[in-house]
């Protein structure tokens, strides 16, 4: 079974920088599109950013369009967020998360337990 | 961009069923599939229908999904409810450039 995990999370002053990762172990990951997903203290899950497997496009919300990017590299199972400009609204759980297919609108299937970003 | 509308919460006793609803406010709910998570505190999400109503692998068949195309919204429904059930659920659906989740409805089985 896939596993994945993230890393990254930490403490950062408002307008700060941050990358966060996800490793993934399994040999899915490089035939499956991923996501982030966050879920801020006390809220509910927010997506935040997705790539595709097949075309690398990628896509974000509106929340966090021009400050966020999301790369992945698939010679080494990894999935990154580099994260700039950060906001006190942006302290939040960041899961990396699986799609069941290529598709990046499929169903999150495998998610990582999260890493902690605190903005203040 | 649009929004999944959900009930903030749910109750209901043990071996009841329960339906949770999730209203898209724009575009047509059957342009895109629904999935709906379970979310228990101190774990991961979990898909508990995706396309609908399908139920991945694992999960019971007390678990069903539905879409209504005339009130726009979809619908999970938990039928012999269990203490177990007890969680926040999601349900989720996109366009053609973003996911949305809804708001979260929290389940307590008393």
């Amino acid at each position: 079974d896939v596993q994945l995990l993230e890393s990254g999370g930490a403490l950062v002053q408002p307008g700060g920088s941050l990358r966060l990762s996800c490793v993934a172990s399994g040999s899915s990951f490089t035939t499956h599109a991923l996501s982030w997903v966050r879920q801020a203290p006390g809220k509910g899950l927010e997506w935040v950013s997705s790539i595709s497997l097949t075309t690398g496009n990628t896509y974000y919300a509106a929340s966090v369009k021009g400050r966020f990017a999301v790369s992945r590299d698939n010679s080494e199972n990894a999935l990154t967020l580099q994260m700039h400009s950060l906001r006190a609204e942006d302290t939040a759980l960041y899961h990396c998360a699986q799609s069941s297919s290529w598709d990046w609108t499929d169903a999150l299937t495998i998610w990582g337990p999260g890493t902690m970003v605190t903005v203040s | 961009n649009f929004m999944l509308t959900q009930p903030h919460s749910v109750s209901e006793s043990p071996g009841k069923t329960v339906t949770i609803s999730c209203t898209r406010s724009s575009g047509n709910i059957a342009s895109h599939y629904v999935q709906w998570y379970q979310h228990r505190p101190g774990s991961s999400p979990t898909a508990v229908i995706y396309e609908n109503n399908q139920r991945p692998s694992g999960v019971p068949d007390r678990f069903s999904g539905s879409i209504d195309s005339p009130s726009n919204s979809a619908s999970l429904t938990i039928s012999g409810l269990k203490t177990e059930d007890e969680a926040d659920y999601y349900c989720q659906s996109n366009d053609i450039t973003s996911v949305v989740f809804g708001g979260g409805t929290k389940l307590t089985v008393l």
